[in-house]
């Protein structure tokens, strides 16, 4: 059964980038696709973009465009999220999940999450 | 962007109850519609995909009907360990938006 093995929490200044990992342990990419939610303290699910490692396919939402890096590692079988130009409104857990990729897709295994501050 | 909205936002109900949660999203998403629950400090959990299939491993004591922009998830009988926030999910166009959350709490 695929795991996905989320890098840990981290603090950063404002105006800095933050990259996060997550690997899926015990599976291969194959044609799915693995898509990053973030949860800001107390508040709902965002969704941030997704990327298919397989096809290289990769979408974000308008409100990240320019702001999100999603890649991904075929050999590692691991994804990244890439933030830049934090503020404290980036204050949030971020959780790589994978999609079913066929339609109706859904998000069926989600990572533990990590936990990003931004404080000065 | 595809909005959304869940009813009620709180939900106080007993052990054994019937529960039913609502989704409405703002144009048709056809069947493609998920549900989750969360459990304080834990990622969300899949429990329903494609607004009525019953995801593996979940108890048949929910349940998800619907199509176009009007959904509902049931509990036919709440256990304690179903006292969580539930969130719907639609996947038919990007961005992927999920409802702001019902949560299930203790009357």
């Amino acid at each position: 059964q695929v795991q996905l093995v989320q890098s840990g929490t981290v603090v950063k200044r404002p105006g800095s980038s933050v990259k996060v990992s997550c690997e899926a342990s015990g599976g291969t990419f194959t044609t799915y696709t693995f898509n990053w939610v973030r949860q800001a303290p107390g508040q709902g699910l965002e969704w941030m973009g997704r990327i298919i490692p397989t096809l290289n396919i990769i979408d974000y939402p308008q409100i990240f465009q320019g702001r999100v890096i999603i890649t991904a590692d075929k050999s590692t079988t691991t994804a990244y999220l890439e933030l830049n130009s934090l503020t404290s409104d980036d204050t949030a857990v971020y959780y790589c999940t994978r999609g079913t990729g066929r339609p109706p897709e859904a998000f069926d295994i989600w990572g533990p999450g990590s936990l990003v501050i931004v404080s000065s | 962007d595809i909005e959304m909205t869940q009813s009620p936002p709180s939900l106080p109900a007993s052990v054994g109850d019937r529960v039913t949660i609502t989704c409405r999203a703002s144009q048709s998403v056809s069947n493609y519609l998920n549900w989750y629950h969360q459990k304080p400090g834990k990622a969300p959990e899949l429990l329903i995909y494609g607004a009525s299939n019953l995801q593996s491993g979940v108890p048949s004591r929910f349940s998800g009907s619907g199509s176009g922009t009007e959904f509902t998830l049931t509990i036919s009988s709440l256990q304690p360990e179903d006292f969580a926030t539930y969130f719907c999910q639609q996947t038919y166009g990007n961005p992927r938006t999920f409802g702001r959350g019902t949560k299930v709490e203790v009357k």
